[in-house]
C-alpha cells in the first residue's frame, strides 16, 4: 500500500498570504496525483489532477507542483473561502486501489 | 449537470447489514468506472472500493474485503455498496465518487449518507 503523508497537520496563514501544503508518497507516485478541498458539512471538491492541472472552474491561485514522491499545493493569495481542508490522492493506476493523505487543515491566522 | 445522489445510511447495530445506493445522472453512466468513498467523523478519506464500467472488475480496500460489496445497474444509472458484518469502525459517510476517464482522481462526489455502527 502506497502510504501518503501530509504536512503541516494545520497551517494558520492570513488573507492575502500564500499557503504552502505539502504531501509525500512511501513510493514513487510519478504523476498520479489529486488536489481536494473539503469545506466542514461538504463533499470534497476537486483541485488539482496529474500533480498539476487545475479542475474545471478551480481559480488560478491555485497551482500544483511535484512528482514522484514529493508534492506541493500552493495557493498564492488566500481568500477567506480557501480556509479549508485539503488532501491529496495518490492514483497508481494499475490495480486502481487508491489511498488519501490525512489531511491538512488550513486556518486563518 | 452531472450530479450523483447517495442513500440507504441510518443507524444499524454490530454485525448488522446495510445496502447503500447512488443515483448518477447528467453522464453516460455506463462509461465510468465509480467509488465509494468514506470518511470517519472527524477523520480523513478513505477509499473504499472501486467497480469497472460494466461490472466486471471490483476492488476494495483491505479492511472491507469479504464484507462489503460494490455493485452497479447500468439500466438504472445506479451504483451500490453492500455492507455485512458491520463493525464500529465502520461509522463513517459514505460518498458517491465518478472516478475519471482519464485517470484515477474523482469528480465528482455525491453529497454522502451517514452510516451509524452502534447498539
Amino acid at each position: 500500500e502506497i502510504v501518503m503523508t501530509q504536512s503541516p497537520a494545520t497551517l494558520s496563514v492570513s488573507p492575502g498570504e500564500r499557503a504552502t501544503l505539502s504531501c509525500r508518497a512511501s513510493q514513487s507516485v510519478s504523476s498520479n496525483l489529486a488536489w481536494y478541498q473539503q469545506k466542514p458539512g461538504q463533499a470534497p471538491r476537486l483541485l488539482i489532477y496529474g500533480a498539476s492541472t487545475r479542475a474545471t472552474g478551480i481559480p488560478a491561485r491555485f497551482s500544483g507542483s511535484g512528482s514522484g514522491t514529493e508534492f506541493t499545493l500552493t495557493i498564492s493569495s488566500l481568500q477567506s473561502e480557501d480556509f479549508a481542508l485539503y488532501y491529496c490522492q495518490q492514483y497508481k493506476n494499475w490495480p486502481p486501489m487508491y489511498t488519501f493523505g490525512q489531511g491538512t487543515k488550513l486556518e486563518i491566522k | 449537470e452531472v450530479q450523483l445522489v447517495e442513500s440507504g445510511g441510518g443507524l444499524v447495530q454490530p454485525g448488522g447489514s446495510l445496502r447503500l445506493s447512488c443515483a448518477a445522472s447528467g453522464f453516460t453512466f455506463n462509461s465510468y468506472w465509480m467509488s465509494w468513498v468514506r470518511q470517519a467523523p472527524g477523520k480523513g478519506l478513505e477509499w473504499v472500493a472501486n467497480i469497472h464500467p460494466e461490472g466486471t472488475e471490483t476492488y476494495y480496500v483491505d479492511p472491507v474485503k469479504g464484507r462489503f460489496t460494490i455493485s452497479r445497474d447500468n439500466a438504472k444509472n445506479s451504483l451500490y455498496l453492500q455492507m455485512n458484518g458491520l463493525r464500529a469502525e465502520d461509522t463513517a459517510v459514505y460518498f458517491c465518487a465518478r472516478k475519471q476517464l482519464a485517470g484515477g482522481w474523482f469528480d465528482p462526489w455525491g453529497q454522502g449518507t451517514l452510516v451509524t455502527v452502534s447498539s
